[in-house]
């Protein structure tokens, strides 16, 4: 599984756009791109996933660069609800060797304030 | 659909005691693991299953057992509670390798203190 780079900790301002980079470099041709968050110590929560092609849901938005070594998870409007640890993971698909297993990494602490 | 269901929630052992913790799932997913999380630190992957009667170890699968006889449950047995084993269980499940890639879906915890 490719393995992914975030930094540990970031601050964004309730209302503003909160972006949470990733680099993933040794991503592979079959290899999605996820983003999960976990609030507090509660279960993990699915955000967004995406192969190469931007993606926007209810939630976020998901930009892939074209070589597909970095994304980027956009919040575009942070609330403070929002305050939790940002997982980018890299999966395989389905047909890979991947069994849809996800490896965590430390993730980014983002921190919305007032 | 209530979803990914662990129990118990809270569970304090002492050392060399076993116990088992449950997740059940009502999505009919193919895909179920238990992961572990530390303080601080992000979750480990304990076992994983594809599959009823399908089970494989994950990055940290020493000191526990998993059996999958039904799509539904996925238990996870400490044979042996150590202090080393305190920390927040959590169960997920998934719609396994044959469908499209989709989220995985994660129970609330189980918060074990190995004393």
């Amino acid at each position: 599984d490719a393995k992914t780079t975030q930094p540990p900790s970031m601050d964004c301002a309730e209302g503003r756009a909160a972006n949470l980079p990733c680099n993933h470099s040794t991503i592979s041709g079959n290899e999605y791109v996820y983003w999960y968050r976990q609030i507090h110590s509660q279960g993990p929560q699915y955000i967004i996933h995406g192969l190469k092609n931007n993606e926007t849901n209810e939630m976020a938005s998901l930009i892939i660069t074209e070589d597909r070594k970095s994304s980027t998870l956009i919040l575009p409007h942070a609330t403070l609800r929002d305050t939790a640890v940002y997982y980018c993971i890299v999966q395989g698909g389905y047909g890979s060797s991947n069994t849809g297993k996800l490896i965590f990494g430390q993730g980014t602490t983002l921190q919305v304030k007032p | 659909n209530a979803g990914v269901t662990q129990t118990p929630k809270f569970q304090v052992l002492k050392t060399g005691q076993s116990m088992t913790l449950q997740c059940a799932q009502d999505m009919n997913h193919e895909y179920m693991s238990w992961y572990r999380q530390d303080p601080g630190m992000g979750l480990r992957l304990i076992h994983y299953s594809v599959g009823a009667g399908i089970t494989d170890q994950g990055e940290v699968p020493n000191g526990y057992n998993v059996s999958r006889s039904t799509t539904e449950d996925f238990p996870l047995r400490l044979l042996s509670a150590a202090p080393s084993q305190t920390s927040v269980y959590f169960c997920a499940s998934g719609r396994g390798v044959r469908s499209p890639p989709s989220e995985a879906f994660f129970g609330q915890g189980t918060r074990l203190t190995v004393v």
